[in-house]
C-alpha cells in the first residue's frame, strides 16, 4: 500500500481565496482524521471520520472550515475564504477499527496563505 | 495544565549516549503512541501501547498505566535520531488522539 496520500504538498495561495486539501486513506482503514499543527499550538484535531461519517468535529476552528468524505477512500478538508492565520501544516491518519491497530500519517500540506 | 505533558522540551545529546523522553498523561487512555518527526515534516509511528514494554531496534518504550506514564528510551544514540518526538495517548472515550508538545532531540557526532 502507498500509505496515505495527500496533495498537494504544498499551497499557497490569497488571503480571500478558497483551499481545498486532498487525502487518500489506507484501503481498509475506517477511520480518518484531519490535523493542524502550527508552532504555537502544536498538533490539534480538527475533525475525524468513521465509516464515512463525522464523528468529532469541535476542532474545527469556524465555519470557514468544512470536511467531507463522501466514500471511503478520498475525503477533502476546504477553507473558505482562507486567512493568514491559518497557515500551517495540516496532515490526515488513517487507522483501523481496534485498539492494536496504530495510525498512519500522510506527508502533510503545508499551507501558506498570504 | 496539558492533558499530555512530556519532558524535556529540549534534549542535546552526544553519539552513543542512552536517552530518554518521558510522558505522563491525566486521562483514561486504551492507547498511547510515541510518534517521530523529522526536519521536513513527515510524521512516521514508532510505537503504539497499551501496557507494558516494546522493542524496535535500538528504541524502547514501556508504559505505566497506574502512574499514568510512559518513557521512550533510545540506545547508542546516532545523529540521525535527531527528531521532535511527539507522546500522544487515546483516550478511552473516542478515538482522537491527543498530544504532548513534544521533544527535540539534538543528537550531536
Amino acid at each position: 500500500d502507498a500509505g496515505v496520500i495527500q496533495s498537494p504538498r504544498h499551497e499557497v495561495t490569497e488571503m480571500g481565496q478558497e483551499v481545498t486539501l486532498r487525502c487518500k486513506p489506507i484501503s481498509g482503514h475506517d477511520y480518518l482524521f484531519w490535523y493542524r499543527q502550527t508552532m504555537m499550538r502544536g498538533l490539534e484535531l480538527l475533525i475525524y471520520f468513521n465509516n464515512n461519517v463525522p464523528i468529532d468535529d469541535s476542532g474545527m476552528p469556524e465555519d470557514r472550515f468544512s470536511a467531507k468524505m463522501p466514500n471511503a477512500s478520498f475525503s477533502t478538508l476546504k477553507i473558505q475564504p482562507s486567512e493568514p492565520r491559518d497557515s500551517a501544516v495540516y496532515f490526515c491518519a488513517s487507522s483501523r477499527t481496534g485498539v492494536s491497530y496504530g495510525y498512519t500519517f500522510g506527508s502533510g500540506t503545508r499551507l501558506t496563505v498570504v | 495544565k496539558n492533558e499530555v505533558e512530556q519532558s524535556p522540551q529540549n534534549l542535546t545529546a552526544q553519539e552513543g549516549e542512552f536517552i530518554t523522553i518521558n510522558c505522563s498523561y491525566s486521562v483514561g487512555i486504551s492507547a498511547l503512541h510515541w510518534l517521530q518527526q523529522h526536519p521536513g515534516g513527515g510524521i512516521v509511528s514508532l510505537f503504539m501501547l497499551s501496557s507494558g514494554k516494546k522493542k524496535h531496534g535500538r528504541l524502547i518504550a514501556t508504559i505505566n498505566i497506574q502512574e499514568k506514564h510512559s518513557s521512550l528510551h533510545i540506545t547508542a544514540s546516532h545523529p540521525r535520531d535527531s527528531a521532535v518526538y511527539i507522546c500522544a495517548v487515546k483516550e478511552t472515550s473516542g478515538s482522537r488522539l491527543t498530544f504532548g508538545e513534544g521533544t527535540q532531540l539534538t543528537v550531536n557526532p
